[in-house]
């Protein structure tokens, strides 16, 4: 499986913008991005993803690079809610299976 | 819409013991996942269902694990016997390719079993 590079933690203030980075420089033409969070004591949810072209949805935006070897998660305006650990995954189209790294702790600061 | 459920929550047994956990996932979905989450790290996957069929279980160590989806619904993952590092979050989760009529991308997850092994 193509390997994701995270920073391990970050933190934001509450209700201004973040960006979470991820480096993924040998990912493959089929691998999908796809952004996962894990709030305390819950199981991962899905947040978005993406193939070439950014994306967003009601719950942040995904910045993919021309090159597709980076992208970057886009909180437009955090919450305390939003404090979680934020896990960049890349999912080759044909297989369903996700495999996890140790993401990026996210603390938001009120 | 209900989510994954899992049962129980939390579970706490002496090693060389064994436990069992149930997963349902949700309603329709024809695959369902297991994952072990050790303190600190993120999931890693043991098991993968189609339907009742086993895709993948390279993770899996088979000498003191076993999982079984009968009739493709529900799901158990038993650990007989437990070791001290088998103390982890256990997470089930369910995903479905299409679901009434929409193509969905994204695994759901059930909030895990929390196990320690003293």
């Amino acid at each position: 499986d193509a390997k994701t590079t995270q920073p391990n933690s970050m933190e934001s203030n509450e209700e201004e913008p973040v960006h979470l980075p991820c480096n993924h420089s040998t990912i493959s033409g089929t691998d999908y991005i796809h952004w996962y969070r894990q709030l305390p004591s819950q199981g991962p949810e899905y947040v978005i993803h993406g193939l070439t072209s950014n994306v967003n949805n009601r719950m942040a935006s995904l910045a993919i690079a021309e090159d597709r070897k980076s992208s970057t998660l886009i909180l437009h305006r955090a919450t305390l809610r939003d404090a979680a650990v934020y896990y960049c995954i890349l999912r080759d189209f044909g297989n369903e299976k996700l495999t996890f790294g140790t993401g990026t702790r996210l603390t938001i600061i009120p | 819409e209900a989510g994954v459920a899992q049962s129980p929550r939390y579970k706490i047994i002496e090693k060389r013991q064994s436990v069992a956990f149930w997963c349902n996932p949700i309603s329709g979905h024809a695959t369902l996942y297991w994952y072990q989450q050790i303190l600190g790290q993120g999931p890693k996957l043991l098991i993968q269902f189609q339907n009742n069929g086993v895709v993948d279980d390279s993770q899996l160590p088979k000498d003191r694990f076993s999982a079984e989806r009968l009739k493709g619904v529900d799901s158990t993952l038993k650990i007989q016997p437990a070791k001290l590092e088998d103390s982890a979050v256990y997470l089930c989760a369910s995903s479905s390719k299409t679901f009434r009529g929409r193509i969905y991308n994204e695994q759901f997850f059930g909030p895990g079993t929390r196990l320690t092994v003293l």
